[in-house]
Parts: structure tokens; sequence; C-alpha cells
């Protein structure tokens, strides 16, 4: 069974930085691009970044780009997410999604997904 | 990017009923096109991809049509289960993106 299970989010200012984690199992995890995408507080849902199978290909949405770092380690299986210089449009549940193609391309479909794990930033 | 508009907001149907969710692009998106349920509280859920298949655990009486700029999501007969979130994302150009999403509700 699949499974992805987040953590670090948390409450911060404006200005700090937190790093998200993304534990899976239940597949061959290097095998699968994996992404975060976020839902601001009833809102819709924003794609934040993506990386490929291998980790050496990554995208970043516009608005994280220069601040936000997307990351894995394969014998953990796990992928993280940096977010530095965070803002109060940061706000949101973060969601950390699976490819599903086991070609290590990222396909930015996803059909498995953690509960999310949600940041707040605020003076 | 490409901008998707899901219509209505809000959709009200009878149980039994018909329910019709509609999602446009505005460019072309060819059959690249995804359906996510969120059920209050929980995470996004893969519903529909390739504009029309069905994700693994959905009943037939979903269903997915459309290419190009247009696309819907069609309940055949609505089951109380149904009361969800509905969003509509693509994903043949970066960056992918979603609509604002549909909220079904039973009366």
């Amino acid at each position: 069974e699949v499974q992805l299970l987040e953590s670090g989010g948390g409450l911060v200012q404006p200005g700090e930085s937190l790093r998200l984690s993304c534990e899976a199992s239940g597949f061959t995890f290097s095998s699968y691009a994996m992404s975060w995408v976020r839902q601001a507080p009833g809102k819709g849902l924003e794609w934040v970044s993506s990386l490929t199978g291998s980790g050496f290909t990554t995208y970043y949405a516009d608005s994280v780009k220069g601040r936000f770092t997307i990351s894995r380690e394969n014998s953990k299986n796990t992928v993280y997410l940096q977010m530095n210089s965070l803002r109060a449009e940061d706000t949101a549940v973060y969601y950390c999604a699976k490819d599903p193609t086991a070609r290590g391309m990222a396909t930015t479909l996803w059909d498995y997904w953690g509960q999310g794990t949600p940041v707040t930033v605020s003076s | 990017e490409i901008v998707m508009t899901q219509s209505p907001a809000t959709l009200s149907v009878y149980p039994g009923e018909r329910a019709t969710l509609s999602c446009r692009a505005s460019q072309s998106v060819g059959s690249n096109l995804a359906w996510y349920q969120q059920k209050p509280g929980q995470a996004p859920r893969l519903l529909m991809y390739g504009a029309s298949t069905r994700a693994t655990g959905f009943p037939a009486r979903i269903s997915g049509s459309g290419s190009g700029t247009e696309f819907t999501l069609t309940i055949s007969s609505l089951q109380s289960e149904d009361l969800a979130l509905y969003f509509c994302q693509q994903y043949n150009n970066w960056p992918p993106t979603f609509g604002q999403g549909t909220k079904l509700e039973i009366k």
C-alpha cells in the first residue's frame, strides 16, 4: 500500500525558514518523480515544485523560485522541501504527491497524495 | 501559463440526479486533463486522467469527457458519498495548473 507521510510544518514568522519532509512507502521510491502541491486556507490547489526520480531535474513555480528547494534521499525514501524567506502568502497545507509513471520523469499527474502538513507564516 | 476555469462554483443536486461539472482551459491541453476529488478534511484523490479514464476505486457512474479546451465530469446518479470539492488540472504544459474547484452539494 502506497503511503506518503509529511512532517515539518508549523508556525513561523515572515522571513524565516522551514523544511518539510515526506516519507514514502509501498513503492520503489527512486523510480518515481515526486512533487509538492499546496492549498491555502479555503482556496484551491497550487503546484509548488517537482523533481525527477533521480533527483537530477527540478521544477519550481515562479512564486517560490529562488526561495524553495526540493530534494530527495532515495536511500531514505524521503523527499524534502526547504522553504526560505517565507511570506504570509506561503501559508497553506503542503501536500506531497507521487507521479504515476515509473519512468522517473515528472508528468505532473499525481496518483497518491499525503495528508498534508500545515504551514503558517505570521508575525 | 494555462488558466483553468471551472463552473459552476457550487452545484446542488438531489440524490439520484445527474451532476455535470465543467472545466475550460485557456488554450488546448489535448487530453492531458485530470480531475481530483477532495472530501472535507482529506487530501485530494485522483479521480480521472486522460480526460476520460477513471482512476482505481471509482464507480462507472462517474465519467469524464472532452478534449482541447472543454471538459466535463458527469456523475450520473448522485450519491451522498459524492459530496466533495472537485478540481480539474491540466498536465499538458508547465506549469501544471488547477481550476478553482466546484463544490458539489447534496440537496
